[in-house]
């Protein structure tokens, strides 16, 4: 069973600043990874696919790498709108989701 | 536009039945792969079900297994979420999404969610 682990749970920042967030898998895992914004009280929001690929009308400030094992959502310039959880997914294994990052603001 | 509503939740008791639907427009419903991901209260994202465009192929998390069966109707554009034997744990709002590409496994849109809450 692939597992995907994220840190750290919870994040404070300030807006502007620079926010980096991590994902790992517990096997390789190639590309197939992606990464969602989900605000209170609203649905999941697709930002970035295949570990670096933005979706449609995503901010050039979100930006994914990674490959393999370990992943990183960087999140250039904090806006205030930014501050959610964030959740990584495999698009194998049956679309196992990480347990989420919180971004909240300092 | 994409456009996923959901319907159908509500309180049910343990070992009761309740069945989801989602109403979508926008898009080439019939094109599509579509999921239920779901999320239980103050938790995180748990995928439950897909379904391919043409209905035929089929998968569940092992957690609803054998009690949760997906289907569509892709002269309706819906989507359905048929649960049995409904157990406390499966208390969560209940997501219908849609696949990037089909059979690719991210999911772009989603709709509002509907809330399920399993309690005697």
């Amino acid at each position: 069973e692939i597992v995907l682990t994220q840190s750290p749970a919870t994040l404070s920042l300030s807006p502007g600043e620079r926010a980096t967030l991590s994902c790992r898998a517990n096997q390789n895992v190639s590309s197939y990874l992606a990464w969602y914004q989900q605000r209170p009280g609203q649905a999941p929001r697709l930002l970035i696919y295949d570990a670096s690929n933005r979706a449609i009308g995503i901010p050039a400030r979100f930006s994914g790498s990674g490959s393999g094992t370990d992943f990183t959502l960087t999140i250039r310039s904090l806006e205030p709108e930014d501050f959610a959880v964030y959740y990584c997914q495999l698009r194998t294994n049956w679309y196992t989701f990480g347990q989420g990052t919180k971004l909240e603001i300092k | 536009q994409v456009q996923l509503v959901e319907s159908g939740g509500g309180l049910v008791k343990p070992g009761g039945s309740l069945r989801l639907s989602c109403a979508a427009s926008g898009f080439t419903f019939s094109d599509d792969y579509m999921s239920w991901v779901r999320q239980a209260p103050g938790k995180g994202l748990e995928w439950v079900s897909y379904i391919s465009s043409s209905g035929t192929t089929l998968h569940y998390a092992d957690s609803v297994k054998g009690r949760f069966t997906i289907s569509r109707d892709n002269a309706k554009k819906s989507l359905y979420l048929q649960m049995n034997s409904l157990r406390g744990e499966d208390t969560a709002v209940y997501y219908c999404a849609r696949d990037l590409r089909p059979g690719w496994g991210y999911l772009d849109y989603w709709g509002q969610g509907t809330l399920v809450t399993v309690s005697s």
